[in-house]
Order: C-alpha cells, then sequence, then structure tokens
C-alpha cells in the first residue's frame, strides 16, 4: 500500500530564508508524487508534482523538489521564503486514481 | 478557462438531514475525485467518477454517495448527516481517468452539521 509521511506539524522560517518541508514515501511500484498548498479557506493548489521524467522539479512560486529513490524522499524547498508562503503543505501520492495525502505541514513566515 | 467550482460554498444542516453538494469540473475534464478534509482525519478520498461511472471509492459509509453527469458535472449526497460529517468536501478533476494525470481542486464546501 501506498502513503505518505510528512516530518514536522509546523515550520516556522524568517522572511527570506530557506524553507525545507519534507516528505517521506512508501510505494510498491515507481510512484507519482505531488505537492500541493493551500491557504486559509481556500481549496488546494497544485505546486509540482512528479512523474519520473527528472528528478529535480520545479514549481510554481519558486518552489521545488527533488525525488531521491535512495531515500524514498520528495522534500520540497524554495531558497528565500516570503510572507505570502505562509500557508499549509500537502505532500501526495498517486494510488490506484487517487490521491493519498500526508497529514500536511504548517508553514510560518515571520519578519 | 476556469477552474474547478463548488457550490455552495457553506452550508449549515441539522443532524438527521440530507445535503447535496455540486461540483463543477475544468472544461474538458472527464474525472471528478471528492475529497474530505477534516483536522483530526485530515485528508480522505471519498470517490471518483468517470465517464459518469464511479470507478473507485474510499472507505466511507454507504451515506455517501455521488454521480457524474454526461457533461462531467457532479454531485456528492450525504444522507443521514452526523456530527462528525462536519468538514471541507474538495471537489478535484483531471483530465482523464489514471495515476499519471493531476488533480486540480476546487475551494470546497464547508458543512458544519448541528
Amino acid at each position: 500500500a501506498q502513503s505518505v509521511t510528512q516530518l514536522g506539524s509546523h515550520v516556522s522560517v524568517s522572511e527570506g530564508a530557506l524553507v525545507l518541508l519534507r516528505c517521506n514515501y512508501s510505494s510498491s511500484v515507481p510512484p507519482y508524487l505531488f505537492w500541493y498548498v493551500q491557504y486559509p479557506n481556500q481549496g488546494l493548489q497544485l505546486l509540482l508534482k512528479y512523474t519520473s521524467a527528472a528528478t529535480l522539479v520545479k514549481g510554481i512560486n519558486g518552489f521545488e523538489a527533488e525525488f531521491k529513490k535512495s531515500e524514498t524522499s520528495f522534500h520540497l524547498t524554495k531558497p528565500s521564503a516570503h510572507m505570502s508562503d505562509a500557508a499549509e503543505y500537502f505532500c501526495a501520492v498517486m494510488g490506484y486514481n487517487k490521491l493519498i495525502f500526508g497529514a500536511g505541514t504548517r508553514l510560518a513566515v515571520h519578519p | 478557462k476556469a477552474g474547478v467550482t463548488q457550490t455552495p460554498r457553506y452550508l449549515i444542516k441539522t443532524r438527521g438531514q440530507q445535503v447535496t453538494l455540486s461540483c463543477s469540473p475544468i472544461s474538458g475534464h472527464r474525472s471528478v475525485s471528492w475529497y474530505q478534509q477534516t483536522p483530526g482525519q485530515g485528508l480522505q478520498f471519498l470517490f471518483e467518477y468517470f465517464s459518469e461511472t464511479q470507478r473507485n471509492k474510499g472507505n466511507f459509509p454507504g451515506r455517501f454517495s455521488g454521480r457524474q453527469f454526461s457533461n462531467s458535472r457532479s454531485e456528492m449526497n450525504v444522507s443521514t448527516l452526523e456530527l462528525g460529517d462536519s468538514a471541507l468536501y474538495l471537489c478535484a478533476s483531471s483530465l482523464e481517468q489514471g495515476s499519471s494525470y493531476e488533480q486540480y481542486f476546487g475551494p470546497g464546501t464547508r458543512l458544519t452539521v448541528t
């Protein structure tokens, strides 16, 4: 069975600092992996997806993620945090035509 | 191109009532999935529809049902509402059915059961 684990339910960074949100997956087949962001009172917005074409995936808003098969990880990074990045971030793996989500990481950005 | 739309955005119902939520997918998208989001259980898959047929179902009781119309619009219904059904219900559409197709989400319907 496929699953996703997000390490750290809350992450706090200073504006301008590196953002690193951790995600580890479990999958018996080559996975399709996704990162979504959710702002308050909104739905989920797709940040990026991994589909085996390249291990380093670039997404919107300056985010990127690197697929590491040896570590079963798909961590999300952004070189310089902005106040507008404060939101909840979800890592997900595609199961049988359904998304299986991690518990989410709430990112706080302080001045 | 317009995104996924969901109506209504907010709903308050009483325990024991039933409710119907509506979802219009992105134009040209044929697959619609529904998810429930709660603080305790997180994001959980409810069901997926493609070509007016339910293709996949999550681990929810039979009180939760849905359907898809020929124009790909979808509805979900919850009968005999319980307090625990209070949640944000999210609809997502994708171009086709299949694991490689990304899902795009609507803003959700916030259901409160009192």
